[in-house]
């Protein structure tokens, strides 16, 4: 399989535990982006990677969210102390270079979906 | 704030029906207009519109954008069950690197 691919596809966790999100891009794309989306509504955008840099994360929904992508390749999401407001479905999402737009070959993983107890 | 609102939430047909789907915007910047079609988990790409009055197509699905009154189509026509899915209308800036995407429509295509 060659396209994004998501790890776990899904999780449950206890309110205030720690949790980890795993993405691996399509191998030659350098734009790697996070969205969030809840039941009826549309992903949500929370943080942008161009390469290593991480540059955009002021949408990241607080200071409990964090990103890396340490070596340009896969890309973690961390929440930490988790709450009930944080379940939800986490979706990955990778693009080339960017050339006449970017997004119009912006590929989705099928996402991690948290459930927080 | 930008914001993509995108009606009906929500439709049901029967098979054979042809379906509009709508998706207006007020944005700032604005680039381009996205639809993805949401089966299960992952938003897979339909179409990407830049300019007015210039409609795309691909099979039995077509997308047309109006600049001017701010909003965008997708149309099926003679509707399957495999196209019973959400369709996310997103819409690009100059402005960032974030698509802002509509609520959806989730269709529903009846035998």
């Amino acid at each position: 399989d060659t396209g994004v691919s998501q790890d776990p596809r899904h999780k449950i966790t206890k309110r205030g535990q720690n949790v980890t999100f795993r993405c691996d891009p399509i191998s030659e794309h350098n734009r790697l982006y996070w969205y969030r989306q809840t039941l009826g509504q549309g992903p949500e955008f929370l943080t942008y990677f161009q390469n290593e840099a991480q540059l955009e994360k002021s949408r990241l929904l607080s200071d409990r969210f964090s990103a890396e992508r340490p070596k340009g390749s896969f890309s973690t999401l961390e929440i930490q102390r988790t709450e009930q407001g944080d379940s939800a479905m986490y979706l990955c999402a990778s693009s080339p270079p960017r050339g006449a737009s970017a997004n119009e070959k912006l590929f989705f993983g099928s996402g991690t979906q948290l459930s927080v107890l | 704030e930008d914001k993509v609102v995108q009606s009906p939430l929500s439709l049901v047909v029967h098979e054979g029906d042809t379906v509009t789907l709508n998706c207006s915007y007020e944005v700032t910047n604005f680039r381009s207009l996205l639809w993805y079609k949401q089966e299960k988990k992952a938003p897979t790409f339909l179409f990407m519109l830049t300019s007015s009055g210039i409609e795309k197509k691909s099979g039995r699905l077509s997308s047309i954008l109006d600049k001017k009154e701010l909003f965008s189509i997708l149309n099926i026509t003679a509707t399957q069950t495999g196209d019973s899915a959400v369709y996310l209308c997103a819409v690009e800036t100059d402005s960032g690197y974030a698509l802002n995407f509509g609520k959806g429509t989730s269709l529903l295509v009846t035998p």
